[in-house]
């Protein structure tokens, strides 16, 4: 079946850069996506690429995606302690969702 | 604006006891989806429901575990005869129609179940 796999933490200086890797195995994936999670609450969408794209930036965050390799990473420039969070990884063929682990991230002062 | 909306929040219960875990979907979103999030891990998908289409159940763990959605729109998973593995975070999440250009989860805060 499919899975989707990420490294569980990420420790970071505040300012410094993050970067947060993901593979997967759905090759039929249309849509890859990241979301956060903050504590006590639910799953938001961060951002989100097409799998016929490579690259994709907004404001401090850029997703890079290697389809050959199924590899998919998210960097976010100038990590602040609000970007403190749990960051999970997902593909999707546009009806079926598969998460990973996530990643928490924990920015240090 | 209303986004999805989850009760209880939190609930604790006995051993062997019914629970009833409501989901409020956003107007108008066709899909709705119940995962599950056990401590420190990733999201176990439960349950699928898209339209009036039979749902999708193959996440659900075992016969304890049923969901139901009305009239499309509000949904309620319950799990009877409560077991102590069954303590997790459940999480709601909807969908809208598939021309939405993101294909996006919009998900609730989820129901905490502490099962003792």
């Amino acid at each position: 079946g499919e899975d989707v796999e990420q490294s569980l933490f990420l420790s970071v200086r505040e300012g410094d850069s993050s970067v947060i890797n993901c593979t997967y195995t759905d090759s039929s994936s249309t849509y890859l996506y990241w979301y956060k999670q903050e504590p006590g609450a639910g799953l938001q969408l961060l951002t989100y690429i097409f799998s016929n794209m490579d690259m994709k930036q907004d404001q401090r965050l850029t997703v890079l995606l290697n389809k050959k390799d199924k590899h998919l990473s998210l960097r976010i420039a100038d990590t602040q302690t609000g970007d403190s969070a749990i960051y999970f990884c997902a593909e999707s063929d546009g009806q079926n969702f598969v998460f990973g682990p996530g990643t928490r991230l924990s920015v240090l002062p | 604006g209303a986004g999805v909306s989850q009760s209880p929040s939190n609930k604790v219960t006995e051993k062997g006891k019914d629970v009833e875990l409501r989901c409020d979907p956003i107007s108008g979103h066709t899909a709705l989806y119940w995962y599950r999030q056990s401590l420190g891990q990733g999201l176990e998908f439960l349950i699928y429901f898209q339209g009036n289409s039979a749902p999708d159940k193959s996440g659900l763990p075992s016969d304890r575990f049923s969901a139901e959605r009305t009239g499309g729109s509000v949904s309620t998973l319950t799990i009877q005869r409560t077991q102590q593995e069954d303590s997790a975070v459940y999480l709601c999440a909807s969908s809208p129609p598939q021309t939405s250009n993101t294909g996006e989860l919009f998900f609730g805060e989820g129901s905490r179940l502490t099962v003792l």
